[in-house]
């Protein structure tokens, strides 16, 4: 059985660009929580995705989207990127929506 | 809003002592957890605790919960180096999306 898996884990990027962050959920889990985690502080809550569908998002902009496949492999796609947006991007999986999440190694998003 | 602190903010202390970190919630959850994260890591899960009184130890570590104060400790006996690491307690409400709220974390550092 495979963990949750993340992609890619490093990135650059400058003010203004856009950047797409991948996650493979664990086996058998149907749900995908994304979280920021800026330097020094505790994750925050995105969005989360269950079956296909955003089930409930954080105080985070529209510019913050995501999206869930049939497989049940998830993207958060961040637009116009500020330097704000510097940070650990966490996504975990949890066998649905109610239960324990298991985190992924997270993708360090660096904009410059 | 639900909100998590917890206390120290920084735990400086010698190997073979003891010490306790604090985690106080604000409003009624259903769960509460205990993770780890190593720098540059991601987090790994510790325990998960359900109900009031509830008690948990692996280790040199123990964590309990009292619900009616909305307290939660993790106890750390003798420590060692190799737990060094930044701890955050999170709470969730299940039927409410199931976000976790994270703490501001706790650095324990380990000296020799």
């Amino acid at each position: 059985e495979t963990g949750v898996t993340q992609s890619p884990t490093h990135l650059i990027k400058t003010r203004g660009q856009q950047v797409t962050l991948r996650c493979s959920s664990q086996s058998g889990h149907n749900t995908v929580s994304w979280y920021q985690q800026a330097l020094g502080q505790g994750p925050q809550f995105i969005f989360q995705y269950y079956r296909e569908e955003e089930n409930g998002r954080g105080n985070f902009p529209p510019r913050f989207s995501g999206l869930q496949f049939p497989n049940y492999s998830s993207e958060l796609n961040v637009n116009a990127l500020e330097l704000d947006d510097s940070a650990l991007y966490l996504c975990a999986s949890s066998l649905d929506r109610d239960s324990t999440q298991y985190f992924g190694p997270g993708t360090r998003l660096t904009v410059l | 809003e639900l909100k998590v602190e917890q206390n120290p903010l920084f735990l400086s202390m010698q190997e073979g002592k003891n010490y306790t970190i604090y985690c106080n919630y604000s409003t009624t959850s259903d769960r509460l957890y205990w993770y780890r994260q190593d720098p540059g890591k991601s987090l790994e899960s510790l325990f998960v605790l359900l109900s009031n009184g509830a008690v948990k130890q692996e280790g040199r570590l123990m964590a309990s919960l009292d619900t009616k104060a909305r307290l939660s400790t993790l106890h750390i006996t003798a420590a060692v180096h190799d737990l060094s690491a930044t701890y955050f307690c999170a709470v969730d409400r299940t039927g409410t999306a199931s976000k976790l709220t994270f703490g501001t974390g706790t650095r324990l550092q380990v000296t020799l």
